[in-house]
């Protein structure tokens, strides 16, 4: 059975404090790893896929990265803005993903 | 791109009625849609996967006769609410994912309270 385990479960920092999220997943065969941005009330807003270890994505001041075991989500300089809770997941068979619990980031300022 | 909507946003209901609630892809075709249900402060909960002109796949635990999902065209899927009741009230989020492609795309989502 597929298996995404995400760590901190919560996670605040000051603005400008560079940190990790980090994702490890337990998965057959690994078709690809996605990352998304969720606020509180909204849909999930995709950022990254990941597809093969080493592959490293950026986007703004998120850089995800991935490998064997696990893929970690770069956070450099956060601001405010940044706050949400952060999902990553695997795709399985026919597709149908397995979420991680998410880790909730806030960022004061 | 990969714009997914919901409609209605949110809706309140009475006890016993149904509620419809619409996901389509705006700007791509989705050989396949999900539907979730999440709680607060939880992660998503998926209830079915549905593919276009073929019957939903429903998760352990998730009425489908409750449920109902159609997905009749590679943009539109629909979720319906039978005979709500409280405890369906949730937060139900829709994703699709495009002909050929990987990712999957999540709608704003729903807002279902029931009285």
């Amino acid at each position: 059975e597929d298996q995404v385990t995400q760590s901190p479960e919560a996670l605040r920092l000051q603005e400008g404090e560079s940190s990790s999220l980090n994702c490890s997943y337990t998965v057959s065969g690994l078709r690809g790893l996605f990352w998304y941005r969720q606020d509180p009330g909204k849909g999930p807003e995709f950022l990254f896929t990941l597809y093969s270890a080493g592959e490293e994505k950026e986007k703004e001041r998120l850089k995800a990265t991935l490998t064997k075991k696990e893929s970690f989500l770069h956070i450099t300089a956060p601001k405010p803005e940044d706050s949400a809770t952060y999902l990553c997941a695997v795709p399985g068979g026919s597709y149908i993903p397995t979420f991680g619990r998410g880790t909730s980031l806030i960022v004061h300022p | 791109g990969a714009v997914v909507s919901q409609h209605p946003s949110w809706v309140i209901c009475k006890s016993g009625t149904s509620v419809k609630i619409e996901c389509r892809s705006l700007d791509f075709q989705a050989t396949t849609m999900f539907w979730y249900r999440q709680f607060p402060k939880q992660s998503l909960m998926l209830m079915a996967t549905s593919n276009e002109g073929s019957k939903a796949t429903y998760e352990q635990g998730v009425e489908k006769d409750k449920f109902l999902i159609n997905h009749a065209s590679l943009t539109l899927s629909t979720l319906t609410v039978t005979s709500a009741h409280p405890e369906d009230s949730s937060f139900y989020i829709c994703s699709a994912r495009e002909v050929g492609f990987d990712t999957q795309y999540f709608g704003p989502g729903t807002r279902l309270t029931v009285l």
